[in-house]
């Protein structure tokens, strides 16, 4: 069993609607990240939260809006989206040790989404 | 720039061994990761290597060569459900993770 848990697991959009993903971890962590993963590529880091403070935002479309309300929940609220979007969107946590870095990622099944 | 990389596919049979070669150029290093990832499931953590040699784990093992930017994961015994997509990640002196594509492990009879 997962201790990160996302929904909903599939999606499918229109290009002018408004939708979120949703991710939460039951791991104690104080980091969460969200990744995109399209076919055949490396994952790409969209944002991380430590401590509930976003530390980075690795040149995302405005279009994708994070929100961490507490250290267990981060969501990913998304408007009008292009097709490219379209990948599989996938969170994670791992325990943030200062001056040390993160520790082991762990990830949600993730969430397909598909852009019309 | 910062790369990882590995093989896109490998295919091998059920009961053999199976080596999945990893190479990186990272500003710094912090340690390497491999993940497992089933098809539309959750990345799940294998291993994770910081000093050279080799990190035994039942039927995986995975290796490092710091000097040589150069690790592999090592499958044996192969069962069906050992088909998965393999990642390979590299911690750099930012502890930022830098991922390879994956490697589609495909296992048949």
């Amino acid at each position: 069993e997962t201790g990160v848990t996302q929904t909903p697991r599939h999606l499918v959009m229109g290009m002018t609607n408004k939708k979120s993903l949703k991710c939460e971890q039951h791991l104690g962590h104080n980091a969460m990240y969200w990744y995109k993963q399209s076919a055949k590529k490396p994952l790409e880091l969209m944002f991380v939260y430590n401590f509930k403070e976003q530390t980075e935002n690795n040149s995302v479309p405005s279009r994708f809006s994070p929100e961490c309300p507490n250290s267990s929940h981060l969501f990913l609220h998304l408007h009008t989206l292009q097709p490219e979007d379209s990948a599989l969107y996938l969170c994670a946590s791992s325990q943030e040790i200062p001056g040390q870095g993160a520790d082991t990622q762990y990830f949600g099944p993730g969430t397909r989404l598909t852009v019309l | 720039g910062q790369n990882i990389d590995q093989p896109t596919e490998m295919t091998a049979t059920e009961g053999a061994i199976v080596q999945i070669n990893c190479t990186y150029q990272t500003s710094g290093f912090n340690g390497l990761f491999w993940y497992q990832q089933h098809a539309g499931e959750a990345p799940t953590f294998l291993s994770y290597n910081v000093l050279d040699g080799l990190e035994e784990k039942g039927r995986f093992s995975s290796f490092l060569s710091r000097s040589k930017g150069y690790s592999y994961l090592l499958l044996k015994e192969l069962q069906m459900k050992d088909s998965a997509s393999y990642l390979c990640a590299v911690r750099d002196s930012n502890y930022q993770l830098i991922w390879g594509a994956g490697t589609k492990l495909i296992i048949k009879p």
